[in-house]
């Protein structure tokens, strides 16, 4: 079935480097995706967020890339800091013409494990 | 402050015991969601709302029962059905939008860990 899953489950950075994370999505319907941070032992908290009729958007020291064509997404963090360590979860909402109740439904992939070294 | 409200954080269950989570949101969202992740898994939905006294299964609701008598409120029961309900469950929230262009982020509380001794 249909699914949204992670290249990597774990990445580790220096502090003050450059992080990418990268999701892979399958659903090509899908027409929003949403970044999330979560802290350990805490909720998900909203990072950024991409339409499909954007390939990119910019927020404070993140960025999301959509690439429909591979179906791929990415989230850059830069500078990044002992903060941002945390999972972080791509999700996506597929688009749905036909079913009220699919459209407020976001299939959330398995999570990548970022670790920022000191 | 607004937001979503969870509890308990912790909560400890004998087994054959039923026990309900509480999920209050004061963001006069319409649409409410009740997750639960497994270590090292991603998000699995287990019931939603989008309306008041309606309510629909997600991927994994056996062993699990909702009610929705509220628009701020949303408790979840997991039930002595459910095989296997240790687990971290986060309750979220949402606007409901047009169908065809609703761009709904999911506020998330803090979660109750939920496990069975």
């Amino acid at each position: 079935g249909e699914s949204v899953g992670l290249h990597l489950p774990t990445l580790s950075v220096q502090e003050g480097d450059n992080s990418i994370i990268n999701c892979a999505y399958s659903n090509s319907a899908s027409d929003y995706f949403i970044w999330y941070k979560q802290e350990s032992g805490k909720g998900p908290q909203f990072i950024i967020d991409i339409r499909s009729n954007m390939d990119k958007r910019q927020g404070q020291r993140v960025t999301v890339l959509l690439n429909k064509t591979v179906k791929h997404l990415s989230l850059q963090i830069a500078a990044t800091q002992p903060g941002d360590s945390a999972v972080y979860f791509c999700a996506e909402k597929p688009l749905d013409l036909w079913s009220e109740g699919s459209n407020y439904k976001l299939t959330f992939g398995k999570g990548t494990l970022l670790t920022v070294n000191p | 402050d607004g937001g979503i409200t969870q509890s308990p954080k912790y909560l400890f269950r004998k087994e054959g015991q039923n026990v309900t989570l509480s999920c209050e949101q004061n963001l006069n969202h319409d649409a409410m969601y009740w997750y639960r992740q497994d270590p090292g898994q991603g998000l699995r939905l287990i019931y939603y709302s989008q309306i008041v006294n309606d309510f629909q299964k997600g991927d994994i609701a056996e062993g699990y029962s909702v009610s929705r008598e509220k628009k701020e409120s949303f408790p979840l029961t997991v039930t002595s059905a459910q095989k296997n309900p240790t687990a971290f469950y986060l309750c979220a929230s949402s606007m409901v939008g047009r169908k065809d262009r609703s761009y709904n982020e999911q506020f998330f509380g803090p979660g109750t860990r939920l496990t069975v001794l």
